[in-house]
């Protein structure tokens, strides 16, 4: 499968600063990455759906304006969380959707540790 | 929509002892079913996935899982759990559209 990296693996900000998580698809041309949060204890919850190109779909109840998602290449999707608050802090996942015969299955990256002071 | 639903927040085994984690889903179509295996503060690891054919799935570390499209349910099992195997599990259901939903997760607790 797809082998996916995050950057960095943790963050700690101030609250009201912007801060920018990288996913990167090492080995494989990714036309569609997906953002997930966890809050801790609890399951994924799917946040956007990135698309290399076009604009991001945002699941219901996510801001857009507030966690900006870029996909300018197939290999690289950004977060970047706007005017961070400390109900913001979470594990952020991303990951990749597989191409050809199985492209129902995702690859995950390792996650990005959010702390908001 | 789709949707999954794992009843059992926590399990707690004996080394040694049999496992099984339950997983019902919702969708309206075939679904695309997969079990995750999350380690604290880790990313996830796929255990094994169901798309198509045999209704029992081999996967990694000595898991299986078999579909039972009567019942809905997609449950994970392993024959002699290992006080490795401690983590928290993920069913997931997936759709041609390449979404994906979770359950909440079930936590294991391995006792030696």
């Amino acid at each position: 499968g797809a082998v996916v990296s995050q950057h960095p693996s943790w963050v700690i900000c101030k609250s009201g600063t912007s801060v920018k998580i990288e996913c990167r698809s090492l080995d494989f041309q990714a036309t569609t990455m997906f953002w997930y949060r966890q809050f801790p204890k609890q399951s994924l919850m799917l946040m956007a759906t990135s698309n290399e190109g076009s604009k991001a779909t945002y699941e219901q109840g996510v801001e857009k304006d507030k966690f900006l998602i870029n996909h300018a290449s197939l290999t690289l999707s950004t977060l970047t969380v706007t005017s961070a608050h400390p109900e913001d802090s979470s594990f952020y996942i991303c990951s990749v959707a597989s191409g050809g015969l199985s492209s129902y299955e995702q690859y995950f990256g390792p996650g990005t540790r959010l702390t908001v002071t | 929509a789709q949707s999954v639903t794992q009843p059992d927040i926590h399990i707690t085994v004996s080394e040694g002892a049999s496992l099984e984690l339950r997983c019902n889903y919702s969708y309206g179509a075939t679904p695309y079913l997969f079990w995750y295996v999350q380690s604290p503060g880790q990313g996830l690891q796929l255990l094994l996935k169901y798309f198509s054919g045999d209704t029992l799935v081999q996967g990694i570390k000595g898991f299986e899982a078999e579909f039972k499209r009567s019942q809905s349910s997609f449950n994970l099992r392993k024959p002699s759990v290992h006080w490795s195997d401690a983590a928290e599990y993920f069913c997931a259901v997936g759709g041609n559209n390449n979404d994906m939903r979770f359950g909440a997760g079930t936590r294991l607790t391995v006792k030696p």
